[in-house]
């Protein structure tokens, strides 16, 4: 157990719709990443927040929106999905703000588009 | 931009050692790591490597030549439960902000 959660484990919806993952981080760990693992693709970053704040970008796209709130929990929005969004979303937590420091996984939501 | 490249899929026997490489191109090379990552699972932490040669950690080594842009994670004593994904990832630095590439894994299956 890595100490970070993420809910749900899963989650089944529809094309077009939106839907919220939650993270929460570590107790002490201050950065939030998201990635997004899908077949083909591997672990895609997508972005981090340190203490609030916005960090560092990858490759999310604009139908998706994260923010991390002041007790460092950390939500991920996906809107207007389409079926190529399914896949496995991962949040990992880390103490510092450097991207490259040791990042511990949560369990991951398994997002499923029909 | 970064490239990470590392076999798709590699096999071994019970017992055996395995070697996974891992090759990359990244405009801001700032450390490697390796993770394992089982089907379904988180992947999690094996070694970290910013230095070039070899880091051993009990049955697990890994290598760094950053002048060939190469990295090498060594796997002694092979077990069914090592039967896993590898996953490279450089940490980069080249947009200003450091953060993780991961390359797309091996697939390593352990046989009897």
């Amino acid at each position: 157990d890595s100490g970070v959660t993420q809910t749900p484990k899963h989650l089944i919806t529809a094309t077009g719709q939106r839907v919220t993952l939650r993270c929460s981080p570590r107790s002490g760990d201050l950065s939030v990443y998201w990635y997004q693992q899908s077949l083909d693709q591997g672990l895609q970053f997508l972005i981090q927040y340190y203490n609030g704040e916005e960090r560092a970008k990858g490759n999310i796209l604009e139908r998706f929106s994260a923010q991390q709130f002041p007790d460092l929990h950390s939500e991920l929005n996906l809107s207007s999905l389409e079926l190529g969004d399914s896949a496995l979303y991962f949040c990992a937590s880390s103490v510092g703000a450097g991207g490259g420091n040791e990042q511990f996984f949560g369990p991951g939501t398994r997002l499923t588009v029909l | 931009g970064q490239n990470i490249d590392q076999p798709t899929e590699m096999t071994a026997t019970e017992g055996a050692i395995v070697q996974i490489n891992c090759t990359y191109q990244t405009s801001g090379f700032n450390g490697l790591f390796w993770y394992q990552q089982h089907a379904g699972e988180a992947p999690t932490f094996l070694s970290y490597n910013v230095l070039d040669g070899l880091e051993e950690k009990g049955r697990f080594s890994s290598f760094l030549s950053r002048s060939k842009g190469y990295s090498y994670l060594l796997l002694k004593e092979l077990q069914m439960k090592d039967s896993a994904s590898y996953l490279c990832a450089v940490r980069d630095q080249g947009t200003g902000f450091q953060k993780l590439v991961f390359g797309t894994g091996t697939r390593l299956l352990v046989s009897p």
